[in-house]
């Protein structure tokens, strides 16, 4: 069974430039959350989409969108780069059902503002 | 909202010893507290996990036990081996089957030989 893809890897972006990361889940998994990983901050959440249907957002400005398509893959979008959205940006999925709660995360997308 | 604390936040032991890590949540509703590991460069993954009707649980090595009338759980790690060096975070969720995860800053655990 395929993990958790994301793509891209590693990206460099300039200040006020927009930047979009796509998450792959695992094959029969509905939900897709996003963390944003920084060393001062440790994991946190940025929002969870289940269905294709934002479930739960967390406390981020509205430059951090996303959506999540018919075959669970998912994108995230910032607009307006800062240089403090400097981060790994780490998608995880899970089934989203109410008995289960292991989050599977992929290797992320390491972004870079300069 | 939600907010976990976790201490501390290095631990340095020698293999062999015991490891401590705790972490207190402020949500009375919170019911689900997983632990997941994070080595270097790599991505989190669960160790273990514990709902909020069960007070304690262990596998091998590691156990969680949770005090929910001091809203805090902890990590025990037995016997700690080189191996276990990694970055362990707490979480906390109010809502069941959601993803959702409140984390802790993390703990840097480092096991020396």
């Amino acid at each position: 069974k395929a993990g958790v893809t994301q793509t891209p890897r590693y990206l460099i972006k300039t200040r006020g430039q927009q930047v979009t990361l796509s998450c792959s889940p695992i094959s029969g998994h509905r939900s897709v959350s996003w963390y944003q990983q920084t060393p001062g901050q440790g994991l946190q959440f940025l929002f969870e989409y289940f269905s294709e249907t934002q479930r739960n957002k967390g406390n981020f400005p509205g430059r951090f969108s996303g959506r999540q398509f018919s075959n669970s893959r998912s994108e995230m979008n910032v607009s307006t780069l800062e240089l403090g959205d400097s981060a790994l940006y780490l998608c995880a999925s899970s089934t989203g059902t109410a008995q289960t709660g292991e989050l599977f995360f992929g290797e992320g997308s390491r972004l870079t503002v300069l | 909202g939600e907010n976990v604390e976790q201490h501390p936040s290095t631990l340095s032991v020698q293999e062999g010893d015991s490891a401590v890590i705790k972490c207190t949540y402020s949500d009375s509703a919170s019911n689900y507290f997983p632990w997941y590991k994070q080595e270097l460069g790599k991505r989190p993954q669960l160790i273990i996990d514990i709902r909020s009707n069960v007070g304690e649980k262990k596998d091998q090595r590691i156990a969680v036990t949770l005090n929910k009338t001091a809203k805090h759980f902890s990590l025990h790690i037995t016997e700690t081996q080189p191996e276990d060096s990694a970055v362990y975070f707490c979480a906390a969720s109010a809502r069941s089957g959601y993803s959702t995860l409140t984390f802790g800053k993390g703990t840097m655990l480092l096991v020396s030989p």
